[in-house]
């Protein structure tokens, strides 16, 4: 069945680059994306990236997808104590209304 | 910025009572949902609502809940008998469109005792 799987932690000093991975099974995947949660908030879009796209940037994100190994990421660049959260990876096919998440990965940006 | 809205933030029930979730969705949107997030684990998702009946349910919707959107600018989530397994963190998210982002709601966290 449809899975999304994402590596639980992840600790970064200040200023420097955050990449958060995640891989997913469905083929049909035709939207990505990435949410985050703050503590005790709801979930956030950060950005999204279609099947057909390889690479996405937005400000300070860029998501990289490969398709061929079903492996998408998030890349934050100078990464802020702000940043501090749980990110979601997210894929949904056309042919379905739901979104199927992954666990979530913590980031932890120390000063 | 229009956002979805959910009330309340916390719910605590027995288990057996009945619970209605609400939520405002975002006020041009024609597609609604409802997931939730038991504790540690993935958020799940239950139910997507357009044009007045559920379009997908997954297995988790059972006969227990409903969704209604009793007027213009409302969607509930009723779960009619509570068990403790229901303790969740439910999060109602809308649409645009079939193919659009969907916006989440801060969620309900709801407990069963």
């Amino acid at each position: 069945g449809e899975d999304v799987e994402q590596s639980l932690f992840l600790s970064v000093r200040e200023g420097d680059s955050s990449v958060i991975n995640c891989t997913y099974t469905d083929s049909s995947s035709t939207y990505l994306y990435w949410y985050k949660q703050e503590p005790g908030a709801g979930l956030q879009l950060l950005t999204y990236i279609f099947s057909n796209m390889d690479m996405k940037q937005d400000q300070r994100l860029t998501v990289l997808l490969n398709k061929k190994d079903k492996h998408l990421s998030l890349r934050i660049a100078d990464t802020q104590t702000g940043d501090s959260a749980i990110y979601f990876c997210a894929e949904k096919a056309d042919s379905s209304y739901k979104l199927i998440f992954g666990s979530g990965t913590r980031l932890l940006v120390r000063p | 910025e229009p956002e979805v809205t959910q009330t309340p933030s916390h719910q605590v029930t027995q288990m057996g009572q009945e619970v209605i979730l609400r939520c405002v969705p975002i006020s041009n949107h024609l597609y609604f949902y409802w997931y939730r997030q038991i504790l540690g684990q993935k958020v799940e998702f239950l139910v997507s609502f357009y044009n007045n009946e559920i379009s997908e349910k997954s297995e988790i919707f059972d006969d227990q809940f409903s969704v209604e959107r009793p007027d213009g600018s409302n969607f509930t989530l009723k779960i009619r008998s509570t068990k403790l397994e229901d303790s969740a963190m439910y999060f109602c998210a809308s649409s645009e469109g079939y193919s659009d982002t969907q916006y989440f709601g801060p969620g309900t966290r709801l407990t069963v005792l």
